[in-house]
């Protein structure tokens, strides 16, 4: 199946920073998904961004498929960015899976 | 907005209990799915269903059922609860098209 890897692991941001997070698949992709979970554990979805680029406020994300990755950016970091995202990837039919998370803590 | 709400936020169980989380979409999406989250580890697909009355392995269905007999209600299974099944458990729908993953809010299981 796809694997999916994601970096950095862990991040330590000052507010007010900016921040790119990375997403690597290793095949073609008709579903990529970003989540963010936060520090209660509920998971909320960002984008589903299979190709190109969306913006969400301070938010935005590019998936290149044809290279094979996609990026989170986060502008401006707040502490109520904090928490653990994901990216989660699907070829075909096949089930979406996860990549391991970036573990995201915005000191103020 | 979709709505997937689970149960119960904490459970605490006793070893070979039969246990039952309970899942339930407002969307009215065909596809929902059972995950299990546990450090270093990221989540992992237990069991899916794409239809009422119909049920898929994921990658680690051991140790676990799943029912589906009305399209909103997604149900997970632990027929002898086990330690190793102490874990925080994520029920998630998405429609037919298979797009966007909604996610319940969870429960954080564990197994005495």
């Amino acid at each position: 199946g796809i694997q999916v890897e994601q970096s950095p692991p862990d991040l330590i941001l000052q507010e007010g920073a900016n921040s790119t997070l990375r997403c690597n698949f290793s095949d073609s992709v008709n579903n990529l998904q970003w989540f963010h979970q936060n520090p209660w554990g509920q998971l909320i979805n960002l984008f589903y961004i299979p190709s190109g680029t969306k913006q969400n406020g301070r938010l935005s994300a590019t998936t290149v498929a044809t290279e094979r990755y996609s990026l989170l950016y986060i502008s401006s970091s707040q502490t109520t960015d904090s928490g653990v995202y994901f990216c989660a990837a699907r070829v075909g039919y096949q089930k979406v899976t996860f990549g391991t998370g970036t573990k995201l803590q915005v000191i103020p | 907005d979709v709505k997937v709400t689970q149960s119960s936020r904490y459970l605490v169980k006793r070893t070979g209990e039969k246990v039952f989380l309970e899942c339930v979409q407002d969307m009215d999406h065909e596809n929902m799915f059972w995950y299990r989250q546990d450090p270093g580890l990221g989540l992992r697909l237990i069991y899916f269903s794409y239809d009422v009355k119909m049920k898929e392995k994921g990658d680690i269905p051991e140790g676990y059922s799943v029912s589906r007999e009305k399209k909103e209600r997604f149900s997970l299974i632990l027929e002898s609860a086990s330690t190793n099944q102490t874990s925080m458990y994520l029920c998630a729908s998405n429609d037919r098209v298979g797009e966007k993953l909604f996610f319940g809010s969870g429960t954080q299981l564990s197994v005495l």
